[in-house]
């Protein structure tokens, strides 16, 4: 079946560090991927998605490639903030299906 | 634009009580409705999904039911909660089922439900 696996946390950096999230994923056909942000005590918000090979899904600084030959989607940030705190969750959707499937999630702190 | 209601935010209930949560959705007609579950420190469960007024599909066996009584409400239910139904309740729509994977999901505030 469908699964997503995220590195575990938790990730901490320091403010302004580069931020790198690991995300693969085994699924049929072309499924499109998305990245979920969960800042404390709140529900998720779409970051970033991207819908088909070598595409590359950006949003506040965030970006994520579609790698179809590697089955990744590794979230990246150049320079973190303390803001940015918060679990991250990598996500599929698999062609024809309607339920998204997601990692476990890794939580990132980011320290001043 | 759209926006997504839950409610409660919080609920702390006894083993045996029982339970009714409730999603709307506002500025779209038809939009899809899906309930997910995420456990203490791991990824999210769907439990729900339901394309239109009246019609629930489950993904997972358990004790937990959801009805679509109007086009944008959702709700979940239990007769007898569990301790194992503890939990963080995401409620989220995505826009009419048109067989492509570019549909996007978008999630509520979400409910955390304590069972003593």
């Amino acid at each position: 079946g469908d699964s997503v696996t995220q590195m575990e946390g938790p990730v901490t950096l320091s403010e302004e560090a580069f931020l790198t999230i690991n995300c693969t994923y085994t699924a049929t056909g072309y499924p499109s991927l998305f990245w979920y942000v969960q800042y404390p005590g709140e529900g998720l918000q779409l970051l970033l998605k991207a819908t088909k090979a070598d595409d590359k899904g950006s949003n506040k600084g965030f970006e994520a490639t579609y790698r179809k030959e590697t089955t990744s989607f590794h979230l990246e940030k150049g320079s973190v903030q303390v803001s940015d705190s918060a679990v991250y969750f990598c996500a599929l959707r698999a062609t024809g299906r309607r339920a998204l499937t997601f990692g476990s999630g890794t939580r990132l702190q980011v320290q001043p | 634009s759209q926006t997504i209601h839950q409610w409660p935010a919080t609920l702390v209930q006894p083993v045996g009580s029982p339970l009714s949560l409730e999603c709307t959705v506002e500025g779209t007609s038809n939009p899809n409705l899906y309930w997910y579950r995420q456990a203490a420190g791991r990824g999210l469960q769907l439990l729900f999904y339901s394309v239109g007024i009246g019609q629930i599909s489950s993904e997972v066996p358990q004790n937990l039911s959801a009805s679509r009584p109007q086009d944008r409400q959702f709700i979940l239910s239990s007769k007898k909660l569990l301790l194992s139904d503890s939990g963080f309740y995401l409620c989220a729509w995505s826009p009419t089922w048109t067989g492509g994977g570019t549909d996007t999901q978008y999630f509520g505030p979400g409910t955390r439900l304590t069972v003593l």
